[in-house]
C-alpha cells in the first residue's frame, strides 16, 4: 500500500518553544491531508485539512494560529505547534490518500511539552 | 459528529468471536474500520460505502447498514494478534474522505 511518512516520530520541547511537525507521501502526490490529534486513552479528532497551495481548513475550536499548517508541495504538509504549553501534549498523526484509495496514516508524533 | 461505537471493552479467549458495532446520526457516504495498537499509528483494515455490503478480509469481516446508518466489524476466531483499539470512522461525500473516528473499542483477546 500507500507510504505516508511523518517525522519526528517522538519529540520533547520546552514550554513556550514551537515544534514543526512534517508529513509526507513517499509514493503518491497527496493534494489533501489530514492532521489529527489523539489525547491518551482517547479517538483521533481531525484538527484540520491540509490543501496544496492554499490555507487549510481548520475544525470548529482548533486555533489555526497554534497550528500552522503548510501544504508546499504535492508530497509534504508540516504541522508547527507555535508556544507550545503542557496541554499540547500529544500524539499528532497525519494521513493521506491517494486517489480513488483508503487513507493511510503516517507512524504518529509523540509530543510532550515540559 | 462522531459515530458511536459499542462495545467500548471487549476481553475474548483466543478463537472466540466478537462484534463491534458503529452508528451514526447522520446518513453514511462510507464507513471505515482501522484498528490501532498501544503507541502506533491506526492501521487501514477496511472501508465500505454506501449500498449496503459486507466485506472480508481474512477472518475480519464487515457489514454496512445504510438505512439504519450503522456499520458492524466481525472478528471470528479472533488471535491473539487482534487485539487493540479498534476505530470505526464516518467518511463524507467528498472526493478526499475526510473521517470522523468514534471513540473506539478496546479489544483485548487473551490466551
Amino acid at each position: 500500500g500507500a507510504v505516508v511518512s511523518q517525522h519526528p516520530s517522538r519529540v520533547i520541547c520546552k514550554s513556550g518553544t514551537s515544534v514543526k511537525i512534517e508529513c509526507r507521501s513517499l509514493d503518491f502526490q497527496a493534494t489533501t491531508m489530514f492532521w489529527y490529534r489523539q489525547f491518551p486513552k482517547q479517538s483521533l479528532m481531525l484538527m484540520a485539512t491540509s490543501n496544496e497551495g492554499s490555507k487549510a481548513t481548520y475544525e470548529q475550536g482548533v486555533e489555526k494560529d497554534k497550528f500552522l499548517i503548510n501544504h508546499a508541495s504535492l508530497t509534504l504538509s508540516t504541522l508547527t505547534v507555535t508556544s507550545a504549553h503542557p496541554e499540547d501534549s500529544s500524539f499528532y498523526i497525519c494521513s493521506a490518500q491517494p486517489q480513488g484509495e483508503e487513507a493511510f496514516f503516517g507512524q504518529g508524533t509523540r509530543l510532550t511539552v515540559v | 459528529q462522531q459515530p458511536v461505537q459499542s462495545p467500548q471493552a471487549v476481553i475474548l479467549r483466543e478463537g472466540e468471536d466478537a462484534v463491534i458495532n458503529c452508528s451514526s446520526s447522520k446518513a453514511l457516504y462510507s464507513v471505515h474500520w482501522y484498528r490501532q495498537k498501544h503507541g502506533e499509528a491506526p492501521v487501514f483494515l477496511m472501508i465500505l460505502l454506501k449500498g449496503g455490503e459486507q466485506k472480508g478480509h481474512e477472518k475480519i469481516s464487515a457489514s454496512f447498514n445504510e438505512k439504519k446508518q450503522q456499520s458492524s466489524l466481525y472478528l471470528t476466531a479472533s488471535q491473539l494478534s487482534y487485539s487493540g483499539t479498534y476505530f470505526c470512522g464516518t467518511g463524507n461525500s467528498g472526493g478526499y474522505q475526510k473521517v470522523t473516528f468514534g471513540i473506539g473499542t478496546k479489544l483485548q483477546v487473551i490466551p
